[in-house]
């Protein structure tokens, strides 16, 4: 059964402390996403990456935050240093988009079961 | 940017009844999907829609694109109670990313 891995599922830090998080996607999907959600945002997207390369990552505040795809099987998304603010459940999605898509397209979205992030 | 507004936010009902939430969207959009997200949970696909009054259905759902390609409606009928949990809408227009929007939280009472 196919699912996108994400770990960890939950992590307790305390401000100022680097956090990684990692996402295995589903094997063959040319797709990655990087969501953040909160009970006040909602669902909000950080990065995306197609093929293993940047697409759009303005949604992430750069100070602080990073978005990598070292090799296909695996994404990370780094806060260093965390703040309280960045308390949220992250979510990693990816997807299947056919050669020659539109740049902008996503397809169907398959989501992790997320990490949970609480900074004290 | 696109805005999606989702309605109702939250909806309480009997076990039995059928329900039906919608998103409407100030842009035209090519794309709608339909999650559903449980406790604790990564939000689920339930349905896609890829074409103006379109109609699909999956089990007891059944999600409509429509014509004007600015709105969308998921209705579930005879809800059980493992219906219980968000519902979101997401769309996209050709250029810009998906969008979500702010999710229907749905309870069932047995």
């Amino acid at each position: 059964d196919a699912r996108v891995t994400q770990t960890p599922r939950h992590k307790v830090t305390e401000m100022g402390q680097e956090v990684t998080m990692r996402c295995q996607p589903i094997l063959g999907h040319n797709t990655v996403f990087w969501y953040r959600q909160t009970m006040m945002q909602g669902l909000e997207l950080l990065a995306y990456f197609r093929n293993r390369a940047p697409l759009d990552d303005s949604g992430m505040p750069k100070d602080r935050f990073s978005a990598e795809m070292p090799d296909a099987t695996l994404a990370t998304l780094k806060i260093q240093p965390s703040e309280p603010r960045d308390s949220a459940v992250y979510f990693c999605a990816s997807g299947l988009l056919p050669k020659g898509s539109d740049p902008t397209d996503t397809g169907e979205l398959f989501f992790g079961e997320g990490s949970r992030l609480t900074v004290l | 940017g696109q805005q999606l507004n989702q309605s109702p936010q939250s909806m309480f009902i009997q076990e039995g009844e059928d329900v039906s939430m919608n998103c409407t969207s100030s842009s035209i959009f090519n794309t709608w999907l339909w999650y559903k997200q449980d406790p604790g949970e990564g939000p689920v696909l339930l349905i896609a829609l890829y074409k103006a009054g379109e109609l699909t259905s999956n089990g007891r759902l059944t999600a409509q694109f429509g014509i004007t390609r600015k709105d969308s409606f998921l209705n579930i009928s005879a809800s059980i109670p493992s219906d219980v949990g968000i519902y979101f809408c997401a769309g996209k227009t050709s250029g810009s990313r998906l969008t979500f929007g702010e999710g229907t939280q749905l309870t069932v009472n047995p």
